[in-house]
Parts: C-alpha cells; sequence; structure tokens
C-alpha cells in the first residue's frame, strides 16, 4: 500500500476563495482523522470518521471548515471563505484500531 | 486548554549521549501514549507506544517510561545518532482519538 495520500501537497490561494484539500486514507482503515499544524498548537485533531460517518467534529474551528467522507477511500476537507489565519499544514491520517494512526505528507495551505 | 504538553519547544544533544524528551498530561482516562516522529516536509510517523498498565517500554535505542501518578511520560533515545534530529511529537490516546502536544524539535550535534 502506498499509504495515506494527500493533495495537492502545496496550495497557495487568495483571502476568501474557497479550498479543498483531498485525502485517500490507506485500504482497510476504518478511522479517518484530518489534523492542523501549527507552532502555537502543535496538531490539533479537527474532524474524525469511523466508517466514513463523522465521529467528532468538535475542533472544526468555524463553520467556514467542513469535510466529507462519501466512501472508504476518499475524504477532502473544505475551508470556505479561507483566511491568512487559516495557513498551516492540514495532516490527514487513517488507522485500523483508532489508536496508532497513519499520517499522509500533509497539505501546507497558504491563504494571503 | 492543552491536555497535552510538552514544555521543551527544543532539545540539542551531543551525539552518542542520551536525549531524554518529556510529556505532561492532564486527562487521568488517557489509557495509551504514543510518541511520533516527523521529518520535514513528511508527516509524523509513529515511533514507540506504551499501554496505561505499564510503566516502560523499550525497542531498540528507543525506550518510553510512563509515570501514572505524575501523568508523565518520557522517550529516552541511547545512543543519540544524527538521524535521529527530527521533531518528536507526544500523542495521548483514549476513546479512538489521539491527542497530540506541541512537539519538541531535538537536534543532535555530531
Amino acid at each position: 500500500d502506498a499509504g495515506v495520500i494527500q493533495s495537492p501537497r502545496h496550495e497557495v490561494t487568495e483571502m476568501g476563495q474557497e479550498v479543498t484539500l483531498r485525502c485517500k486514507p490507506i485500504s482497510g482503515h476504518d478511522y479517518l482523522f484530518w489534523y492542523r499544524q501549527t507552532m502555537m498548537r502543535g496538531l490539533e485533531l479537527l474532524i474524525y470518521f469511523n466508517n466514513n460517518v463523522p465521529i467528532d467534529d468538535s475542533g472544526m474551528p468555524e463553520d467556514r471548515f467542513s469535510a466529507k467522507m462519501p466512501n472508504a477511500s476518499f475524504s477532502t476537507l473544505k475551508i470556505q471563505p479561507s483566511e491568512p489565519r487559516d495557513s498551516a499544514v492540514y495532516f490527514c491520517a487513517s488507522s485500523l484500531s483508532g489508536i496508532e494512526a497513519f499520517f499522509g505528507q500533509g497539505t501546507r495551505l497558504t491563504v494571503v | 486548554d492543552q491536555q497535552v504538553k510538552q514544555n521543551s519547544p527544543s532539545l540539542s544533544v551531543q551525539e552518542g549521549r542520551i536525549s531524554i524528551l518529556n510529556c505532561d498530561y492532564t486527562n487521568s482516562m488517557f489509557d495509551y501514549f504514543l510518541w511520533y516522529k516527523k521529518y520535514p516536509a513528511e508527516g509524523p510517523t509513529f515511533l514507540i507506544s506504551i499501554s496505561s498498565i505499564k510503566d516502560k517500554n523499550e525497542d531498540g535505542r528507543f525506550t518510553v517510561f510512563l509515570n501514572k501518578s505524575a501523568k508523565h511520560l518520557s522517550l529516552h533515545i541511547v545512543p543519540s545518532q544524527p538521524g535521529d534530529s527530527a521533531v518528536y511529537f507526544c500523542a495521548a490516546g483514549g476513546n479512538e482519538k489521539l491527542t497530540f502536544g506541541t512537539g519538541t524539535r531535538l537536534t543532535i550535534i555530531p
């Protein structure tokens, strides 16, 4: 398996634009997590899914953020409208058990 | 409110010496703990874990110690090697999800 695949690796967008981040989890993993890495807060959990169902979205910062998992092999994290303070590295991770998580390489988002 | 804290943002250690990275947590409901290693431009990778029923777990040069009464865990790397230079994240888990600390940047000096 190629591991967790995220796209794009880098995204630069203007404030107010919609941004969509994509993730393909490891095949067979039941859990999918979206994290955001910042200097101040480290790795923050935004939302996670179990068997494609959102379980906990309490980490989603605002209504501007939304996430979907239409099937077991694909998830998106959307920010609309984007703001400069959303600039960060966004990681997707998947897990078989909910314990050890395997991370993708991340998407570095810059909102100017 | 940071439930998992890594109070040292950075640490420098001479090659061959022991590196000790520390982590504190506040939630007594956490029942397993993990350390992840992260190189620049890559995602974090799992390093070692420990269950709350143990106080020590060893894997080669890496040992994790857990002190439940103090709500403290530490990662020992001995001997330290240049390839160990990375950011190390402590994570605590319970109820399906992991809570991460802010990370400690370890630099091994040749």
